[in-house]
């Protein structure tokens, strides 16, 4: 079945460490999203992606980083300068980076530093 | 600035009651696309429903109908004979046709409804 992956569901960190999630497509689309969800917050864009190879800063960025070497892959790394990464993460697809299309999104990642 | 407002943190209401979700939005586009994601406890976001700028008119889709009216940058949600499979976290979303995050979503807060049975 075509859809988005996320792994690995649950991650726990201890302070300092760096950490990657995962996420995976078989949709074919070309744009992918890292959005980060907080408790009563909705959800804030950290980078994007519109075509393998390049990659876009979000609104919080800062402490995170991307890659897109494949078009069905876009993971995301928490680095240690990320002062508060405990949070929810979702990663989302979307056909083409044309307004009329809508955003598909994994399970997401849920990051507790410990 | 673009900016979603979802001024509703919490409803609850008895399961086969009607429920409207509010949301407002700010744009200087003229050329805007709005969306209604549902997001169940398992945490993923489920697509509800798109509307563009140009097309006013309101829609039913089962229990669920939206109203979007230019004039007061709302786009409403309302659920008809509430279940207790709608209680989720409901976002209110607004993207924008140019610029240079062209395809990003500006996404509300997010209403939590409980419906009670």
């Amino acid at each position: 079945d075509g859809g988005i992956t996320q792994s690995p569901k649950y991650l726990f960190r201890k302070e300092g460490q760096n950490v990657t999630l995962s996420c995976e497509q078989n949709l074919n689309h070309d744009a992918m999203y890292w959005y980060r969800q907080d408790p009563g917050q909705g959800l804030r864009l950290i980078y994007y992606s519109q075509i393998v190879n390049d990659f876009q800063k979000g609104d919080i960025a800062e402490g995170y980083s991307v890659s897109r070497e494949k078009k069905e892959s876009f993971p995301l790394t928490v680095t240690s300068a990320q002062k508060n990464p405990t949070a929810f993460y979702l990663c989302a697809t979307k056909k083409t980076t044309l307004m009329n299309t809508e955003a598909f999104f994994g399970q997401g990642t849920r990051l507790t530093v410990v | 600035a673009q900016k979603v407002t979802q001024a509703q943190t919490e409803i609850s209401v008895v399961e086969k009651e009607d429920v409207t979700l509010d949301c407002v939005y700010e744009t200087r586009d003229t050329t805007y696309y709005l969306f209604w994601y549902k997001q169940p406890p398992s945490g993923e976001l489920v697509f509800l429903i798109r509307r563009n700028s140009f097309d006013e008119q309101n829609e039913i889709s089962g229990r669920y109908s939206w109203n979007f009216q230019k004039s007061t940058s709302s786009f409403n949600f309302t659920i008809t004979a509430s279940q207790v499979v709608d209680s989720a976290v409901y976002f209110c979303a607004l993207s924008e046709s140019g610029g240079s995050t062209l395809g990003r979503l500006y996404f509300g807060r997010g209403t939590q409804l409980t419906v009670w049975p």
